[in-house]
């Protein structure tokens, strides 16, 4: 059973342009939802994290929305730029996970200059 | 210079081989993870150490072993009854309050 689910599984973006990914979660219980980057034969890197009591969190061009009634949050680069090719995990922790952090699938984003 | 040291960068197993991959941390960081990542399956958990001598299943173990002797060392053995272990493998430690600290990993392929 997946509890979180991320869309889209790839993305191509124009530079400039805004990139969002989408995770759907299952479990009420969770209570930290971070985003993680990732490059080509690295290990992930976190980028942003939000917690449910707040609806919306930025750093710079990246944002995260958080919609708890519909367990949904998701990602917003703004101004997309080809160093933001990467590969984007969301997860989810809490509840009787002890820390454990479970992640999405993962997407692929391509931004062409 | 504080991190996780992951090693070899790359591995190649024989068919029927234990092969075992390093993972050590100077960040003095009590709980350590390992996750397996596959195209399109994001990452997967295997076993995880809140401690010292102690170290508990995750999503994926079958097939794995570990141990936890040490405070800095969480190395994880791939075994023979593990049948698909190509795969990228990443070691992390936890962050305060919940986030994690990835290593470079490991790719390991079966020839």
């Amino acid at each position: 059973q997946q509890q979180v689910k991320q869309s889209p599984q790839s993305l191509i973006v124009q530079k400039g342009g805004i990139s969002i990914i989408n995770c759907a979660y299952e479990n009420t219980a969770f209570d930290y939802f971070p985003w993680y980057q990732q490059f080509p034969g690295k290990g992930p890197a976190l980028l942003i994290a939000i917690r449910p009591d707040v609806s919306e969190k930025k750093e710079g061009r990246f944002t995260i929305s958080f919609n708890k009634s519909a367990k949904q949050f998701s990602l917003h680069i703004m101004d997309s730029q080809p160093g933001d090719s990467a590969t984007y995990f969301c997860a989810v922790a809490g509840g009787t996970s002890y820390g454990k952090l479970t992640f999405g699938q993962g997407t692929i984003l391509t931004v062409h200059p | 210079d504080g991190g996780i040291t992951q090693s070899p960068k790359y591995l190649f197993r024989k068919e029927g081989q234990n092969v075992t991959l390093s993972c050590e941390q100077n960040l003095n960081h009590d709980a350590m993870y390992w996750y397996r990542q596959d195209p399109g399956q994001g990452l997967r958990l295997i076993y995880y150490s809140q401690i010292v001598n102690d170290f508990q299943k995750g999503d994926i173990a079958e097939g794995y072993s570990v141990s936890r002797e040490k405070k800095e060392s969480f190395p994880l053995t791939v075994t023979s009854a593990q049948k698909n272990p190509t795969a990228f493998y990443l070691c992390a430690t936890k962050t305060h309050p919940r986030g994690y600290t990835f290593g470079s990993g490991t790719r390991l392929t079966v020839v």
